[in-house]
């Protein structure tokens, strides 16, 4: 069985990094994308982006200039940096397995087949 | 990026029969997802590939697509279905990227 296990400062104040990781316990972890996935309070998901194992990144276009998703493979981790945070970025952030292996296009097939407990972050002065 | 619509607030009456519709280009090249999320939990994905269930996901639940509409039916609602329901596709404008829809709060009676 896959279980994501993620952590991070959850009290951030305006221009300051966000930074989260997520461990993965079980499964291959080397087979698939890791992803991040946001949602601000009482509001819908947004798909901030994601990384394989050997660190290849797609980032949602909304976000790219501030994010930065990094892969620690010794570890089965990987992580979440966005820079210069304002209100805007306040949310729950999860991490998310893509299922299907991410060396065969599958079309979306698989969807988000695992996720983090959520980490809460608020930005405010 | 492409869009996903889906109606925000839908009810059912305990037992009976609801649809919550997803709707958007993407679809039409690429698979539907459905995912439950109740308040304070994670999401949990409950339909992928447009109609097939992960094991332990109650078989009330079934997925269809035609054209640039996914559905998905919960036949005989229970109260534990109420929750927010969201579909996702990957990104017509880039099929490396992912959407999400609004959501739908689904409301058992």
């Amino acid at each position: 069985q896959v279980h994501l296990q993620q952590w991070g400062a959850g009290l951030l104040k305006p221009s300051e990094t966000l930074s989260l990781t997520c461990a993965v316990y079980g499964g291959a972890f080397s087979d698939y994308y890791w992803t991040w996935i946001r949602q601000p309070p009482g509001k819908g998901l947004e798909w901030i982006g994601k990384v394989n194992h050997s660190g290849s990144t797609n980032y949602n276009p909304s976000l790219k200039s501030r994010v930065t998703i990094s892969v620690d493979t010794s570890r089965n981790q990987f992580s979440l940096k966005l820079t210069s945070v304002t209100a805007a970025d306040t949310a729950v952030y999860y991490c998310a397995r893509e299922g299907g292996p991410y060396y065969y296009d599958s079309g979306g097939y698989y969807g988000f087949d695992y996720w983090g407990q959520g980490t809460l972050v608020t930005v405010s002065s | 990026s492409s869009e996903l619509t889906q109606d925000p607030a839908v009810s059912v009456a305990l037992g009976q029969t609801v649809r919550i519709t997803c709707q958007g280009d993407s679809l039409r090249n690429y698979y539907a997802n459905w995912y439950q999320q109740k308040p304070g939990q994670a999401p949990v994905l409950v339909i992928y590939g447009k109609k097939n269930r992960p094991s332990g996901i109650p078989d009330r639940f079934s997925g269809s697509s035609s054209g640039n509409t996914a559905s998905l039916t919960i036949t005989g609602a229970q109260a534990e279905d109420e929750a927010d329901y969201y579909c996702s596709s990957r990104d017509s404008s880039d099929n490396h990227h992912w959407v999400f829809g609004g959501g739908t709060k689904l409301t058992v009676l």
